[in-house]
């Protein structure tokens, strides 16, 4: 079945520094991919999508690629922040497009 | 309303007890999802249904855990005789019939289940 791994944490970075944070998936066909993002204390957000190879999402400055040639889907963004740390899911669709398989997530803690 | 709503936030049950999670979905959402998220790990699937059809319960650990959405809305996962290994924070999430929304879920915030 479809699947996606993620670059371990916990990402540690100062503020205003680039972020990568590493994805990538097997699959049958080419589903959507996604990233989600979680908060302390809080459920998981949509940060953002692409559902077609080459395919650019961007959301609040990250942005991800969807990439066939290397299967991939990284995570990136110019300039962290503080209010940037959270954990960070990528995920695609498995069983038909009728449930989300998530990566182990990647926690990122923007520091001053 | 205008996201998805899960109680109780936070639950504590004593090894051997039922519990029941409740789940309220985005208004009109067809399709509702129940994941289970371990510490440090990502949600797993759990189950499925499409307004009140169960499409898919393979996820479910152990005939323990029983979901349901009788009247096609707010869903409640069941877990009969709690287990510590059940401890994890049990993510609903809901979901658009709209292709152009096609496979985003939108999630509640979870319920935290400690079982001791």
């Amino acid at each position: 079945g479809n699947s996606v791994t993620q670059m371990e944490g916990p990402v540690t970075l100062s503020e205003e520094a680039f972020l990568t944070i590493n994805c990538t998936y097997t699959a049958t066909g080419y589903p959507s991919l996604f990233w989600y993002v979680q908060y302390p204390g809080e459920g998981l957000q949509l940060l953002l999508k692409a559902t077609k190879a080459d395919d650019k999402g961007s959301n609040k400055g990250f942005e991800a690629t969807y990439r066939k040639e290397t299967t991939s889907f990284h995570l990136e963004k110019g300039s962290v922040q503080v209010s940037d740390s959270a954990v960070y899911f990528c995920a695609l669709p498995t069983g038909g497009g009728n449930k989300l398989t998530f990566g182990t997530g990647t926690q990122l803690k923007v520091e001053l | 309303g205008a996201g998805v709503s899960q109680s109780p936030r936070y639950k504590v049950a004593k090894r051997g007890q039922d519990v029941a999670l409740r789940c309220d979905p985005i208004s009109g959402h067809v399709s509702l999802f129940w994941y289970q998220q371990a510490l440090g790990q990502g949600p797993e699937f759990l189950t499925y249904f499409q307004n009140e059809a169960q499409l898919d319960k393979s996820g479910l650990p152990s005939d323990r855990f029983f979901a349901e959405r009788p009247e096609g809305s707010v869903s409640t996962l069941k877990i009969q005789r709690t287990q510590q290994e059940d401890s994890a924070v049990y993510l609903c999430a809901s979901g658009d019939r709209n292709l152009l929304a096609k496979n985003i879920q939108y999630f509640g915030a979870g319920t935290r289940l400690s079982v001791l």
